[in-house]
Parts: structure tokens; sequence; C-alpha cells
């Protein structure tokens, strides 16, 4: 079975600032797909930004990139210029194997920006 | 664009009464999902289900709980006898089918299931 965990129960940042969130998981398919979605206080889940496995190239949106280190099975959010609105809860999380389209989620961090 | 919608946005339920939670997916998307989060905790999947009947299903989805699509826009999940332990926040989900490759879920806004 797939895991997913997220290290950091909950981080803080500066408006302005960068930060990154951890994520570990443990899978033996090849083929698969990793997820970071934002749960701001209303509550709804919010892709942020999603990674091939078969792609090297760490994907980006706009403020936000991951670092994949597949070997190290590592997922990692980087938010540059954090803004009071990414305040939020946010899940990493798997999909891949024979449930593409199943999500598996890590525990979640919940990150605060600070003015 | 396209949302998925879920009412109602809060439901209050007595303990032992049947609950139905609705959810219309995005109209072009075939797989659809339930999740629930219990508050505080991570979120869970619960089914999948596509061509009118469930692809997979997690433990937590037992005898008390089923979904059903019946007609071309609403996806339901019942509960049959509700438990306080069902209180939480229930998540619908669906997606695109690609040819090979997974397309991201969409997710609803969610439907908070008090059980009392």
């Amino acid at each position: 079975a797939q895991t997913v965990t997220q290290s950091q129960p909950e981080m803080s940042v500066q408006e302005a600032e960068t930060v990154t969130l951890s994520c570990t998981y443990d899978t033996s398919e090849s083929n698969y797909y990793l997820f970071w979605y934002k749960q701001p206080p209303s509550r709804q889940m919010i892709l942020v930004i999603r990674q091939e496995a078969y792609k090297q190239q760490n994907a980006t949106e706009n403020r936000f990139s991951v670092n994949f280190q597949k070997a190290a099975k590592s997922f990692s959010l980087k938010i540059s210029d954090s803004q009071l609105g990414d305040t939020a809860m946010y899940f990493c999380a798997w999909s891949g194997g024979t449930s593409y389209g199943k999500l598996t989620f890590g525990q979640g961090t919940i990150l605060t920006v600070h003015p | 664009e396209p949302e998925v919608t879920q009412t109602p946005s809060h439901q209050v339920t007595q303990m032992g009464q049947e609950v139905i939670l609705r959810c219309v997916p995005i109209s072009n998307h075939l797989y659809f999902y339930w999740y629930r989060q219990i508050l505080g905790q991570k979120v869970e999947f619960l089914v999948s289900f596509y061509n009118n009947e469930i692809s997979e299903k997690s433990e937590i989805f037992d005898d008390q709980f089923s979904v059903e699509r019946p007609d071309g826009s609403n996806f339901t999940l019942k509960i049959r006898s509700t438990k306080l332990e069902d209180s939480a926040m229930y998540f619908c989900a669906s997606r695109l089918q690609g040819d090979s490759l997974p397309t991201e879920a969409f997710f609803g806004q969610g439907t908070r299931l008090t059980v009392v």
C-alpha cells in the first residue's frame, strides 16, 4: 500500500518570504503522480501543482514549485513570495498504480503567513 | 469555469438516521469519488465510481454506505444509519478519463455532516 508522510504539522512564514513544505512517500509503483492540494479555512480542496513521476523536470506554477527527488521518494513544495492568502492546510497526495485517480493523502501541514 | 457542486453545505442529523449527500460533478467527467475528512485529520478515500458501478472502495466504506448516480448529473452518497463517528467533512470529486494517464481530480466544496 502507498503511504504519504508530511512530517511538519505546522509551519509559519513572513509575508514575501519563501517557505518549503516537506513530503515523502512510499510506493513500489513506477508510474504515478504527485500532487499538492491547498485547503483554506473554507475547507475546499484546491489543486496547487502536480508532478508526473516519469518527468525529471520539476513542476512550477507561478510562485509554487516542487523539488521532486524520485530516488529519495521526496516531493517538497516551495512557495516563493508568500502571501497572506497562502495561509491554509496543504496536503501532499499520491495517485498511481492500478488506482489512477484515487488519491492517497498525507496528514497535512498548516501554513500560516504572517504580515 | 466548471465546478463540482455539493449540497447541502452543512447537514445535522440524529444518530441512526439516514442521510444523503449530493454532488453534481463536472458534466463531461467520467470518474467520481467520495472522500471524507474527520476534523483535524487527513483526507481519506471512501469510494470511486465509474461506468455506473463502484470501481474501488476503502475499508471505511462498509455496508452502511452506498453510492448512486440516479440520473446523468447527480452522484450521491447515502449513509444508512449514521453514527457519531460519521461526523466529518465529505468531499465529492470528479475527473476526466485520460487516455493512459490520469487527469487531476476536481473537488467540491464539501458537506459538513454533524451527527448528534
